[in-house]
């Protein structure tokens, strides 16, 4: 258990509707990211929140939005979906966004199917 | 901006052989460097990390890497490989300091362990 928490772990889904998937990082992390793994793109960073803040935008679709929550966990709202969208989505965190001490720790992923 | 190049795709080794999984990066200062390894139906889990100093840099389960400036390489190895091993690994370049910390992931290289 890595200490990041995602659910749901698998969802299932129609084309145009909208789901939300929930992160809660690591106790003490301030910082939360967004990635999305699919087979034709890879990894791809979506977005970053730090202390409530969006810090960083990446490869996030217009159709895609999250947030940060004053306890620091994190949302992150796909609607209009489309096949296409059907991937894995991971949350990681980190303390913070400055600390050279780098490193990010990774949920084990929401894995979403669009049908 | 950064990129991460990941040459091999798959790669076919035996239990008790060594191991190398190669990386090359683009980054016009100096990187910050991660591998990762993700088993199936897992996240992503850092096995080590370079951001200066020696170059050789030592991970968890027995892995090591070395960073080369001259050939913007940062290839993985290991001396004996366990069948534990078999996973996907993926090579990552991050922001410095200062800045949105979004990792740059390759395309990742997806390792078997024959008996």
């Amino acid at each position: 258990d890595s200490g990041v928490t995602q659910t749901p772990k698998h969802l299932i889904t129609a084309t145009g509707q909208r789901v939300t998937l929930r992160c809660s990082p690591r106790s003490g992390d301030l910082s939360v990211y967004w990635y999305q793994q699919s087979l034709d793109q890879g990894l791809q960073f979506l977005i970053q929140y730090y202390n409530g803040e969006e810090r960083a935008k990446g490869n996030i679709l217009e159709r895609f939005s999250a947030q940060q929550f004053p306890d620091l966990h994190s949302e992150l709202n796909l609607s209009s979906l489309e096949l296409g969208d059907s991937a894995l989505y991971f949350c990681a965190s980190s303390a913070n966004d400055r600390d050279p001490n780098y490193g990010y720790t990774f949920g084990s992923g929401t894995r979403l199917t669009v049908v | 901006a950064q990129s991460v190049t990941q040459p091999d795709i798959h790669i076919t080794v035996s239990e008790g052989a060594s191991l190398e999984l190669r990386c090359n990066y683009s980054y016009g200062a100096t990187p910050y460097l991660f591998w990762y390894v993700q088993s199936p139906g897992q996240g992503l889990q850092l096995l080590l990390k370079y951001f200066s100093g020696d170059t050789l840099v030592q991970g968890i389960k027995g892995f090591e890497a070395e960073f080369k400036r001259s050939q913007s390489s940062f290839n993985l190895r290991k001396p004996s490989v366990h069948w534990s091993d078999a996973a996907e690994y993926f090579c990552a370049v991050g922001a410095t300091p200062g800045s949105a910390r979004q990792l740059t992931f390759g395309s990742g290289t997806q390792l078997t362990v024959l008996p």
